[in-house]
């Protein structure tokens, strides 16, 4: 897997975008960008993944840069439900894409 | 989508008992994942279990202490065997449906407290 980086914390306002940045110098050509949400004791939720295009769903917009080293998820109009903590993964799966390696995330609080 | 059922939810266990964790998935799945969440911490890979074949353990879990049953494509178990209280965590089973490039499911956890 590639080593990602990702802030630990963020703030944002009830009804802005959150845009939560992501590095993953070292990913290579075949491996996609990944992003899970882990609302407080929940289990991880998948929210949305690309390989080098712009990807959009009704949850939320990738933006990849040209060179692939960096990302951004963007909650278009955060509400508090969106408070969680994000995981960006950029796994090797070699054919399987169970097996994730999370790092620590980016704690997102939605403030009213 | 997968729906994933983890029985029990939580539990309270005394030291130095064992506790098995049920996950049952609702379509049938190549691959299935056990992770563990200490707290205030990430989650960490303990396993790969695949049906038909010993599951795979990742650096710094052994079978003696977790061991895992994967009798066909829709259930497994985690064991906690001999518990202590570094045991306490968040236990979360994952699935995947086995193709490249598609996105893995959890369920809700396990919260286990070891006294």
């Amino acid at each position: 897997d590639a080593k990602t980086t990702q802030p630990p914390s963020m703030d944002c306002a009830e009804g802005r975008a959150a845009n939560l940045p992501c590095n993953h110098s070292t990913i290579s050509g075949n491996e996609y960008v990944y992003w899970y949400r882990q609302i407080h004791s929940q289990g991880p939720q998948y929210i949305i993944h690309g390989l080098k295009n712009n990807e959009t769903n009704e949850m939320a917009s990738l933006i990849i840069t040209e060179d692939r080293k960096s990302s951004t998820l963007i909650l278009p109009h955060a509400t508090l439900r969106d408070t969680a903590v994000y995981y960006c993964i950029a796994p090797n799966y070699g054919g399987s894409q169970g097996n994730l390696i999370f790092g620590k995330g980016t704690k997102l609080s939605v403030k009213p | 989508s997968a729906v994933i059922s983890q029985k029990p939810s939580r539990d309270i266990c005394q030291r130095g008992t064992s506790l098995t964790i049920q996950c049952q998935v609702d379509s049938q799945v190549t691959m299935m994942f056990w992770y563990r969440q200490q707290p205030g911490q990430s989650l960490t890979l303990i396993a790969t279990a695949n049906q038909g074949s010993e599951a795979t353990y990742e650096s710094g879990f052994v079978i003696d202490k977790f061991p895992i049953s994967r009798p066909n494509l829709t259930f497994s178990t985690l064991t906690v065997s001999n518990m202590s209280p570094e045991d306490s965590s968040i236990y979360l089973c994952s699935v995947a449906p086995g193709l490249p490039n598609t996105e893995a499911f959890f369920g809700q956890g396990t919260r286990l407290t070891v006294v």
